[in-house]
């Protein structure tokens, strides 16, 4: 079983409209969770992170966390064409430096 | 300031060749990291060093990938005798130490083995 558990998508969402992203981990002792934005053929870029459970929201952003269910989601408000994009989730867990990633959802939005 | 640069962006190899890859991290910066990325896949980690200790290797799929970091800040990933399930994406992503949250990635070396 995969650790971080993405909806490979396509997910298409209309212009103006709420996009929603959701990542499933495995491992109880991941600490902190982040979403990276990754345009095609480009590097991946740190949206939020979350490491509280609850809400965490910077401008059109929502990071959402639920450590009980093992679920972080991310959503995004008034979606812009140039939302889209692949938005990977990562954990990262106590003690730990590295990122593990999941692999990536294709957000498209559709003018 | 500059970000986290990468040399050379694309690298073609033939099977069997040894290749390096460079990564230069933001300066100030102890930590640095590299993952690989398969086509239509996260990022996997692959090795992870503070200033020029490597504390993590676990990643590195076999003794054919070697990454050192000798003065701390520029870092060269080796891969002796590439194979083609080594194509890829190699990202290096460097941070502040410890408590720091950001990892900031470069752009990446693409390298297809032929």
């Amino acid at each position: 079983q995969k650790e971080v558990e993405q909806n490979s998508g396509p997910l298409s969402v209309p212009e103006g409209a709420i996009a929603s992203l959701n990542c499933t981990y495995s491992d109880r002792g991941s600490q902190s969770f982040f979403w990276y934005r990754q345009y095609s053929g480009k590097s991946p870029e740190l949206i939020m992170f979350i490491y509280s459970n609850g809400d965490k929201e910077d401008g059109r952003f929502t990071a959402q966390l639920n450590k009980a269910s093992q679920y972080v989601s991310l959503l995004i408000r008034d979606s812009q064409p140039s939302d889209s994009a692949t938005y990977l989730c990562a954990v990262k867990d106590f003690g730990n430096e590295k990122l593990t990633f999941g692999t990536g959802t294709r957000l498209t939005i559709i003018p | 300031g500059a970000g986290v640069s990468q040399s050379p962006r694309y690298k073609v190899a033939k099977r069997g060749q040894d290749v390096a890859l460079r990564c230069d991290p933001i300066s100030g910066h102890v930590s640095l990291f590299w993952y690989q990325q398969a086509l239509g896949q996260g990022p996997e980690f692959l090795t992870y060093f503070q200033n020029e200790a490597q504390l993590d290797k676990s990643g590195l799929p076999s003794d054919r990938f070697f990454a050192e970091r000798p003065e701390g800040s520029v870092s060269t990933l080796k891969i002796q005798r590439t194979q083609q399930e080594d194509s890829a994406v190699y990202l290096c992503a460097s941070s502040l130490r410890g408590r720091g949250i950001e990892q900031f990635f470069g752009p990446g070396t693409r390298l297809t083995v032929l």
